[in-house]
């Protein structure tokens, strides 16, 4: 079946600084999105891409969507102490049943 | 705008017990999963429904576990008899499925834990 693969599996970070995580799939998708999770809370979505190449913006974050529709990345600028979380990748590939392949999440941590 | 519902936050019984947990999704969505979250296996789609009917219930650990979704705005996820093994955080999310997108949005999710 598809699968997800996300990196890095953590990240200890300064604040300030920029990160950058990505997912791969071993099949062509159609959909990318990006959640974040707090802790003791569900995960939120962040950014929606739909097209090939696509690049998108929320603020700090901005996501792509790889023009060989199995990958995607996801930036986060100028990081912060309330950025702090697990970063999910997500998406459907040509069956669309509406059922999501998530990754297995990137932890980020962000040192004051 | 109201989110997904969940009920209740935490729940914490012993083994043998009933559970059941709740779910209300957001007003006009047409679709609802149900997942499980654990250190160990991260998340899980357990099942999920279209139009109130369920398409995929293979992530369903064993027979212990059910769902019913008797109209668009409830869902139950149960489990008889709980066992420890289940304890985890689970959630329920919703989306509009439509042919491009599928955004799913999640409730709070329930922390069980069963002794």
């Amino acid at each position: 079946g598809q699968q997800l693969n996300q990196s890095p599996q953590s990240m200890f970070i300064q604040e300030g600084e920029d990160v950058s995580m990505n997912c791969t799939s071993s099949s062509i998708f159609n959909t990318w999105l990006w959640y974040k999770q707090d802790p003791g809370e569900g995960p939120v979505l962040l950014i929606a891409l739909y097209k090939a190449g696509e690049l998108t913006s929320n603020g700090r974050l901005t996501a792509q969507f790889g023009i060989t529709r199995k990958d995607s990345f996801l930036n986060i600028s100028a990081s912060i102490p309330s950025d702090v979380g697990i970063y999910f990748c997500a998406g459907h590939g040509s069956s669309n049943t509406g059922k999501l392949i998530f990754g297995q999440g990137t932890t980020l941590q962000v040192k004051p | 705008d109201a989110g997904v519902i969940q009920s209740p936050r935490h729940e914490v019984t012993e083994m043998g017990q009933e559970v059941t947990l709740r779910c209300k999704p957001i007003s006009g969505h047409n679709s609802l999963f149900w997942y499980r979250q654990t250190m160990m296996r991260g998340l899980e789609l357990l099942i999920y429904f279209n139009n109130n009917v369920p398409i995929d219930d293979s992530g369903m650990p064993e027979d212990r576990f059910s769902a019913k979704m008797p109209n668009a705005s409830f869902s139950t996820l149960k489990i008889q008899p709980s066992e420890p093994r289940d304890s985890a955080v689970y959630f329920c999310a919703s989306s509009l499925r439509r042919e491009r997108g599928n955004e799913q949005f999640f409730g709070p999710g329930t922390r069980l834990t069963v002794l």
